[in-house]
């Protein structure tokens, strides 16, 4: 079965800092990576979608890799702000159209 | 202004009862989930559905039922069997693989707690 791992759990940066969150999954047969915002309370909000066939997406200060044959995907924020922080989830999708998330990584950013 | 929208956002329920969380989406989507979040944990699928008037069990569907009588909606009900429904729910959908890319769409959740 696949699993989806993501580390660190937490993270807290200085406003402006560039960061980078990591996401491995074990099964390399995958569609595509998605990955979320989630903010506390709400639903998760779609922030990139990388097809299998792809090894990058990017949107404004957002770029996400695939690495689907070692099994990871980073996302790369670049000049952080405290509207950044949320918990960042990712997902793959296997056969079948089934979704497996991870735990995710929650992002403080300090002003 | 497609999207998915859950109701209601927040929820009461007594020992015992049933409840049902509604999930209404207009964005012409055939596959709709439903997953469960609690506290430290990662999204857990409770059920889904591909199609309409069709649907399989997640991996933590026991206690939980759902309907799929329309394509927009997909109702989701707690039953008194379910011995720990305090949690945050979320309603999900997908266009899937055949005619798109398989992007996920996740409506503002439900909160139930019980008393």
């Amino acid at each position: 079965k696949q699993e989806v791992t993501q580390i660190p759990a937490a993270l807290s940066v200085p406003e402006g800092e560039n960061l980078v969150l990591n996401c491995s999954f074990t099964d390399s047969a995958i569609y595509n990576l998605q990955w979320f915002r989630q903010d506390p309370g709400k639903g998760l909000t779609s922030l990139l979608l990388i097809q299998s066939s792809q090894r990058e997406q990017t949107s404004g200060r957002l770029n996400a890799s695939l690495d689907k044959s070692s099994g990871r995907s980073t996302l790369y924020i670049a000049a952080s702000q405290p509207g950044d922080s949320a918990t960042y989830l990712c997902a793959v999708l296997n056969t079948g159209n089934q979704f497996y998330f991870g735990t995710g990584t929650s992002l403080t950013v300090i002003p | 202004d497609g999207g998915i929208t859950q109701s209601p956002k927040y929820l009461f329920r007594k020992e015992g009862q049933n409840v049902t969380l509604s999930c209404e989406q207009n964005l012409n989507h055939d596959a709709m989930y439903w997953y469960r979040q609690d506290p430290g944990q990662g999204l857990r699928l409770i059920y889904y559905s591909q199609i309409v008037n069709d649907f399989q069990k997640g991996d933590i569907a026991e206690g939980y039922s759902v309907s799929r009588e329309k394509k927009e909606s997909f109702p989701l009900t707690v039953t008194s069997a379910q011995k720990n429904p305090t949690a945050f729910y979320l309603c999900a959908s997908s266009q899937g693989l055949a005619v798109n890319t398989g992007e996920l769409f996740f409506g503002e959740g439900s909160r139930l707690t019980v008393l």
